[in-house]
């Protein structure tokens, strides 16, 4: 069974750019979670999809970040202007019963 | 909400020696209690997890021990190998379902 991919896998972008990251859940997986970690700082919490819905997003850090989950399957997650302090791992996690919750490998951005 | 502090930062031992990394919880209404270790690069992974209707859960050279009345529980790992060296998180998993990470541990497990 595939696990939880992300892409891209690294992202190195110009200040005000703007980055778009993909996740695709484990197949049947109706949570999915978007996490980041900022260099030596803990896995912080931005969203959470039930299906297609925001069941919670309030770990979203402000309206430059904007999540997706059309159909309820894959989610994106844009950052548009993107700024220096949104450099980090962004990882994406998928989870059946919200117990088991399984991670990406992450998604490496760089705003320079 | 939910707020776990988890201790040290850094850890690091001698190749067979014993390992034990800390967290505490505030909220009293968290359940479910993973572990995740995180190789360089790597997803985090699932190492284990305890509910709290448990007060400790083995599996081979790592334990997990849960205190609900003081809110904290540990991460203990025997007989430590070069391969153990990771980042370690714990983390609560607060009443909305979503997990909340401690600051993570970096266990250096020298030869």
């Amino acid at each position: 069974e595939a696990g939880v991919t992300q892409f891209p896998s690294h992202s190195v972008i110009e200040k005000g750019q703007t980055v778009t990251l993909r996740c695709d859940p484990i197949s049947g997986h109706d949570n999915l979670y978007w996490y980041r970690r900022v260099m030596g700082k803990e896995i912080k919490f931005l969203l959470h999809f039930v299906k297609e819905s925001k069941q919670d997003e309030s770990g979203m850090p402000n309206n430059r970040f904007l999540a997706e989950r059309t159909g309820g399957t894959y989610s994106t997650l844009k950052v548009q202007p993107a700024e220096l302090e949104d450099s980090g791992v962004y990882f994406c996690a998928s989870s059946q019963d919200k117990v088991a919750i399984y991670f990406g490998e992450g998604s490496w951005l760089t705003v320079v | 909400g939910e707020n776990v502090e988890q201790h040290p930062s850094t850890l690091s031992v001698q190749e067979g020696d014993s390992a034990v990394i800390k967290c505490t919880y505030s909220d009293s209404a968290s359940n479910y209690f993973p572990w995740y270790k995180q190789e360089l690069g790597k997803r985090p992974q699932l190492i284990i997890d305890i509910r709290s209707n448990v007060g400790e859960k083995k599996d081979q050279r790592i334990a997990v021990t849960l205190n609900k009345t003081a809110k904290h529980f540990s991460l203990h790992i025997t007989e430590t190998q070069p391969e153990d060296s990771a980042v370690y998180f714990c983390a609560a998993r607060d009443q909305g379902g979503k997990l909340i990470f401690g600051q993570g541990t970096e266990l250096s497990v020298k030869p």
